[in-house]
C-alpha cells in the first residue's frame, strides 16, 4: 500500500483557533483527497474532498489547500470549537489490486479546548 | 449521499466461535466493498476488498481463511471470523465506493472475543 503520512499525531486549539492538520502521499491512483472525521465508536464521516482541478475547496469552517507538485494537502478548521474534537484521517486511493481502496493517514487526534 | 449500514454495532463472543458481520449499502449498488480493521488509537488498514460474484482480494498479512468475505449480492457483503481469539478484538469497518458521493463506510461492528 503507499505511504500516506500525516501530521502532526495530536493537536490542541482554543476555542475560536485555526487547526491546521497535513498530509503528504505518494502515488494515487487517481486525484481525489479526502479528509475524515471520527469520532470514539463510530464509524469514519467523510468531512470534505477535493479533486484536485482546483488547489482549494472551501465548505463552511474546513478548507483544503492542495499541493500536487509537493504531493501534499491540508485540512484547515476555521474558529475551531469543541465539537470539533475528533480524530482526523487524510487518504488517498491506492493504486494497486485492491479497487482503488483508500489508503489512510495515522490520524490526528484534536482537542479544541474551551 | 449513499448510505451503508452495517450490523452488528457490537459484539460480544467466545474465543474458538466463528462471528458474522454484514455491511449493506441500502441505496448503492456496489460491485466492491473494503472491509477495514482499526485497533484503538490506531488508523484504518485495509483487509480486503470484496468482489461481487467473484472472490476477494486480501492485503498482505490478512488470513484468507480466517477472515472468510462473501459478498453474495451488489447490496450485502459480509465478513466471518472464524476461529476468533482475543487478538481479532478490534473495530471492523466496511466502506462503499461511489463515483458521486466518493467512499461511504458503515458505522463500524466493534468485535470483543473473550
Amino acid at each position: 500500500q503507499q505511504q500516506v503520512k500525516q501530521s502532526p499525531q495530536s493537536l490542541i486549539v482554543q476555542k475560536g483557533g485555526i487547526s491546521i492538520i497535513n498530509c503528504a502521499y505518494e502515488n494515487t491512483a487517481f486525484d481525489y483527497f479526502p479528509w475524515y472525521q471520527q469520532f470514539p465508536g463510530k464509524g469514519p464521516a467523510l468531512l470534505i474532498a477535493i479533486r484536485p482541478d482546483v488547489s482549494e475547496k472551501k465548505e463552511g469552517r474546513f478548507t483544503i489547500s492542495f499541493n500536487k507538485s509537493a504531493k501534499q494537502f491540508s485540512l484547515h478548521i476555521m474558529d475551531s470549537q469543541p465539537g470539533d474534537s475528533a480524530t482526523y484521517f487524510c487518504a488517498a486511493p491506492s493504486n494497486s489490486n485492491s479497487g482503488y481502496a483508500l489508503n489512510f493517514g495515522k490520524g490526528t487526534s484534536l482537542l479544541v479546548t474551551p | 449521499g449513499a448510505v451503508v449500514s452495517q450490523h452488528p454495532s457490537r459484539v460480544i463472543c467466545k474465543s474458538g466461535t466463528s462471528v458474522k458481520i454484514e455491511c449493506r449499502s441500502l441505496d448503492f449498488q456496489a460491485t466492491t466493498m473494503f472491509w477495514y480493521r482499526q485497533f484503538p488509537k490506531q488508523s484504518l488498514m485495509l483487509m480486503a476488498t470484496s468482489n461481487e460474484g467473484s472472490k476477494a482480494t486480501y492485503e498482505q498479512g490478512v488470513e484468507k481463511d480466517k477472515f472468510l468475505i462473501n459478498h453474495a449480492s451488489l447490496t450485502l457483503s459480509t465478513l466471518t471470523v472464524t476461529s476468533a481469539h482475543p487478538e481479532d478484538s478490534s473495530f471492523y469497518i466496511c466502506s462503499v465506493p461511489t463515483l458521486t458521493y466518493g467512499y461511504t463506510f458503515g458505522s463500524g461492528t466493534r468485535l470483543t472475543v473473550v
